[in-house]
């Protein structure tokens, strides 16, 4: 069954440190991972897209990383801001089926 | 461009009574899609369409109906609310075509939160 678990469910950091969300999957055949953020009472956005082939990619203080052969990928955050308080939700795209994760609750605090 | 627009943002239902959230997109995408997003549980698909006058069933589409006679516009209807029904709504489009499997990024409306009592 294909299924997309993040963890912790939800942190709370400092402004201004870093932090690390995780995303484990058995979605199969393998398409693509895609790292949203969702600001309270808003949609979806996404952050980050990686294929198969891709390990790390960045995006300004965010950083996925990707191991398919884990199944695993990782949501680095940098030098924590209070506008980073959100849900951060990984999906995972098969070539015929895609699955969210119930999302990670981060509240950056002063 | 306005990108994806849902309406009602609100809405209170009782049972039984029946609605539609509307969802309109500006940005010429050929797919569109429902989700139903409760706590503690990743977002489920309803409902998609990946062009006009095509419309197919996702995860949870038990109590809801489609129909896409425009690129624009996906509505999603209650037939009859229950209060499992209960949950916040979102309508995504994307420029990609592959069916149900995605390559493209999926561009979300603000949400619609729907109340059943």
């Amino acid at each position: 069954k294909n299924q997309v678990e993040q963890s912790p469910q939800s942190l709370i950091i400092l402004e201004g440190k870093n932090c690390t969300l995780q995303c484990n999957y058995t979605v199969s055949p393998f398409s693509n991972l895609r790292w949203y953020k969702q600001d309270t009472g808003r949609g979806p956005v996404s952050l980050t897209i990686m294929t198969f082939s891709e390990n790390t990619k960045s995006n300004g203080r965010y950083t996925a990383t990707l191991d398919a052969d884990t199944k695993q990928s990782s949501l680095h955050i940098t030098a924590s801001q209070l506008s980073d308080s959100a849900s951060y939700i990984c999906v995972v795209s098969a070539s015929d089926d895609m699955r969210f994760g119930a999302g990670t609750r981060l509240t950056v605090k002063p | 461009n306005a990108g994806v627009t849902q309406t009602p943002k609100f809405q209170v239902l009782k049972t039984g009574q029946s609605m539609t959230l509307q969802c309109a997109q500006d940005m010429n995408h050929e797919y569109m899609s429902w989700y139903r997003q409760d706590p503690g549980m990743g977002l489920r698909l309803i409902h998609y369409s990946v062009g006009a006058g095509i419309t197919d069933q996702g995860e949870v589409p038990n109590g809801y109906n489609v129909s896409r006679s425009t690129t624009e516009d996906f509505p999603l209807r209650l037939l009859s609310a229950a209060p499992s029904q209960t949950s916040v709504y979102f309508c995504a489009s994307s420029p990609s075509r592959a069916g149900a499997a995605f390559t493209g990024e999926l561009f979300f409306g603000e949400g619609s939160r729907l109340t059943v009592l």
